[in-house]
C-alpha cells in the first residue's frame, strides 16, 4: 500500500532500555522528519533527513539517534529511554511540488510510546 | 516568543455554526501558510494551503492570510460533528525551505 507507515502503534518500555521506532514511506520522498507531540508543546522536531545518509538535528535531538541508509526508511532510536520521552511520535515525509516549491508534509499515524 | 502562536482552545460550537480558527506569526519571511487537521489518535493531515496573502476556498473551508498583520485564519462554514478535531496552522519560509513551523493546535468540538 502506498503511504507512510509507522510501527509499532503502541509501545511500553522500561527506563534505560533501547527502543527503535520504525518509519517507512513508499513515495521516494527525499525529506523525512521525526516529531514528538506533547500536550502544551505541540509538535517538536527531533531529527530530519534530506536524503539517504544525510541527517540533521532538530529542536529536541538529545537522547535520540536516527539513520537513513535507504530513502524509504527512517528509524528513530531512543538509546536509553527516560520517562520524559513518553510521548506520541510522528514520522513525516515531504517533497516539493514540482512547480510550487511547497513542502506539504504527509504524516504517519504515530507511535504512542510510554516509558515506565 | 514562538514564531507561530495559536490559541489551544478548546473551542466548542453547535452543529451548523461558522467556525473561525486563527494564528499569528512573527517571521515576515513566511510565504506558505497551511492548515492541518488531526483527528484523535491520528497523524495530522494537510487540509489546505495558501501562498502569500489572500483567500483560498475549498468546499466549506476558507483559508485566509493577511501578511500585513501576520494573521492566518481558517473558516469552517456549516460545521459538522465530523469536523471535530485539532487544527494546526503551519508556515513555510519560501520555495525550497523544507522546514515547517507549526502552531500548537486548536481543539474543536462540533456538538450535534
Amino acid at each position: 500500500d502506498a503511504g507512510i507507515t509507522q510501527s509499532p502503534r503502541y509501545k511500553i518500555t522500561e527506563t534505560g532500555r533501547q527502543v527503535t521506532l520504525m518509519c517507512h514511506q513508499t513515495w521516494s520522498h527525499s525529506y523525512m522528519f521525526w516529531y514528538r507531540q506533547d500536550l502544551g508543546h505541540g509538535l517538536r522536531l527531533i531529527y530530519y533527513s534530506a536524503a539517504a545518509d544525510i541527517t540533521d538535528k532538530g529542536e529536541v535531538p538529545d537522547g535520540y539517534v536516527v539513520s537513513r541508509s535507504k530513502t524509504e526508511n527512517f528509524p528513530l532510536t531512543l538509546e536509553s529511554a527516560t520517562r520524559s520521552q513518553t510521548s506520541v511520535y510522528f514520522c513525516a515525509s515531504s517533497d516539493p511540488g514540482q512547480s510550487s516549491g511547497f513542502y506539504g508534509y504527509t504524516f504517519g499515524s504515530g507511535t504512542r510510546l510510554t516509558v515506565v | 516568543q514562538k514564531e507561530v502562536e495559536q490559541d489551544p482552545g478548546p473551542l466548542s460550537v453547535p452543529e451548523g455554526a461558522i467556525v473561525s480558527l486563527n494564528c499569528t506569526y512573527s517571521n515576515s519571511a513566511f510565504q506558505y501558510f497551511m492548515w492541518y487537521r488531526q483527528y484523535s489518535r491520528k497523524g495530522p493531515e494537510l487540509l489546505m494551503y495558501t501562498y502569500s496573502s489572500g483567500n483560498k476556498e475549498d468546499g466549506r473551508f476558507t483559508a485566509q492570510v493577511d501578511k500585513s498583520s501576520k494573521y492566518i485564519s481558517l473558516f469552517i462554514r456549516d460545521s459538522q460533528p465530523s469536523d471535530s478535531a485539532t487544527y494546526l496552522c503551519a508556515t513555510q519560509e519560501g520555495a525550497g525551505s523544507y522546514q515547517l513551523t507549526f502552531g500548537k493546535g486548536t481543539k474543536l468540538s462540533v456538538i450535534p
